[in-house]
């Protein structure tokens, strides 16, 4: 089983509107949490980093359920611009910190 | 800032040469990270450094790969003899003081590699 597992996809999606990802990973002891994006043949970027309670920022939500060992990102309204890779990360720490990228998952959004 | 600054951005050799891939991390970070990424395995991580010292080498593929950081400001990646299926975009990373994690990871551009 890999680390960190996504549906590479694509989502094929309607400007306007929500859309899902989840994201999977196997080490229980992971720490932290996050949701990078790529853009096509651009490097990867930041997008926002996922806490046990949850987070949202502006149109994105991200979401951690440990018990079930996933991350998952909504986009609400989707643009056009959010056409991209999103690439899920996890981080544990086994005496120095380990970063685990996913594969991605791509979306794009059609008008 | 000028951001994290790979060179060169497009690399094409041929099977059996020695192929140097550049990094200039941002000023003051710390930590420098090398990644490949592939269609197939996607953004993979070979080696990174804290304060110039190798810290986790374990993704480094094989003796074909070696990767130094002989200053604060320079890092090189570097592949002999170079292989086919070695050919991917490798991206340098570098992230501040005392984090280490990936929430302040800034990527450079990327060097792709095409070895025929």
């Amino acid at each position: 089983r890999k680390e960190v597992e996504q549906d590479p996809g694509p989502f094929n999606v309607p400007e306007g509107a929500t859309v899902a990802f989840n994201c999977t990973y196997s080490n229980s002891a992971s720490q932290s949490f996050f949701w990078y994006r790529q853009d096509c043949r651009k490097e990867p970027k930041l997008l926002m980093s996922v806490y046990s309670s949850g987070n949202e920022d502006g149109r994105f939500t991200a979401q951690l359920n440990r018990a079930s060992q996933y991350i998952s990102l909504l986009i609400r309204d989707s643009k056009l611009s959010d056409s991209a890779t999103y690439l899920c990360v996890v981080t544990h720490s086994g005496g120095y910190q380990k970063v685990t990228f996913g594969i991605g998952t791509k979306l794009q959004v059609i008008p | 800032d000028a951001g994290v600054i790979q060179s060169p951005r497009h690399e094409v050799t041929e099977m059996g040469q020695e192929v140097t891939l550049r990094c200039k991390p941002i000023s003051g970070h710390d930590y420098l990270f090398w990644y490949r990424q592939t269609m197939m395995r996607g953004l993979e991580l070979l080696i990174y450094f804290n304060n110039n010292v190798p810290i986790d080498d374990s993704g480094m593929p094989e003796d074909r790969f070696s990767a130094k950081m002989p200053n604060a400001s320079f890092s090189t990646l570097k592949i002999q003899p170079s292989e086919p299926r070695d050919s991917a975009v490798y991206f340098c990373a570098s992230s501040p003081r005392g984090s280490g994690n990936t929430d302040t990871q800034y990527f450079g551009p990327g060097t792709r590699l095409t070895v025929l």
